[in-house]
């Protein structure tokens, strides 16, 4: 069982902040890294899924890296929204894609 | 493409009650999952299935959940006696295979309560 870590448990943020989470895993034994967005009585919605070393992946005004031999990715909200508030969680996947998900962490933006 | 579905959205049970949970994936889809959800806590996998054969249930509480997937489509996930610490969302989701970089698609959860 792979354990993994989210950093900081919930945030705070004004409207137009920028942000950043901690996503720390495992390094050995790596096969690949997910981030998903769940807003409150929808579906976990997927981010980005991440494989490489020094991945970079964007969409919109979040972006994700991605560092396998250290064990981290993290995930930036730039210019932060109302409807960014959701709990963002990552996971880590086994060959087979078992998620192994961190405790999330929860954004909440004030406008 | 339609979601993944699941019912019902809420239960509220009391303890030692049996609960019975429905998925049905995204057509076309081979891999199937229950994650229970504690509050509080990151989802947490009991079962994984490929078709209709059990990948995975190693997490699988298996004296009280029971789950099946008949004909590799639809699933249940079945508690039974239920306890207080049953209490989490049960997300159910799917994904074209296995590999470790295949996206999965989550359906919005059944909220069980114990009381």
């Amino acid at each position: 069982i792979l354990n993994v870590e989210q950093s900081p448990q919930s945030l705070h943020v004004q409207e137009g902040d920028s942000t950043n989470f901690t996503c720390s895993f495992p390094s050995s034994n790596f096969y690949a890294l997910h981030w998903y967005r769940w807003e409150t009585a929808k579906s976990p919605e997927a981010l980005f899924v991440m494989t490489l070393n020094g991945d970079e992946k964007k969409k919109g005004r979040i972006s994700a890296t991605l560092n396998t031999k250290e064990g981290y990715s993290y995930l930036y909200i730039k210019g932060s929204q109302p409807e960014d508030s959701a709990t963002y969680l990552c996971a880590s996947s086994s060959a087979g894609n078992m998620l192994t998900f961190g405790g999330g962490t929860r954004l909440m933006v004030k406008p | 493409e339609a979601g993944v579905a699941q019912s019902p959205r809420y239960k509220i049970i009391e303890k030692r009650q049996s609960v019975a949970f429905w998925c049905n994936p995204i057509s076309g889809h081979a891999t199937l999952y229950w994650y229970q959800q504690i509050l509080g806590q990151g989802p947490k996998l009991l079962i994984q299935f490929q078709n209709n054969g059990v990948v995975d249930d190693s997490q699988l509480p298996k004296d009280r959940f029971s789950a099946e997937r008949l004909k590799g489509v639809d699933s249940t996930l079945k508690i039974q006696p239920a306890k207080l610490e049953d209490s989490a969302v049960y997300l159910c989701a799917s994904s074209r295979g296995t590999g470790p970089n295949t996206e999965a698609f989550f359906g919005q959860g059944t909220r069980l309560t114990v009381v």
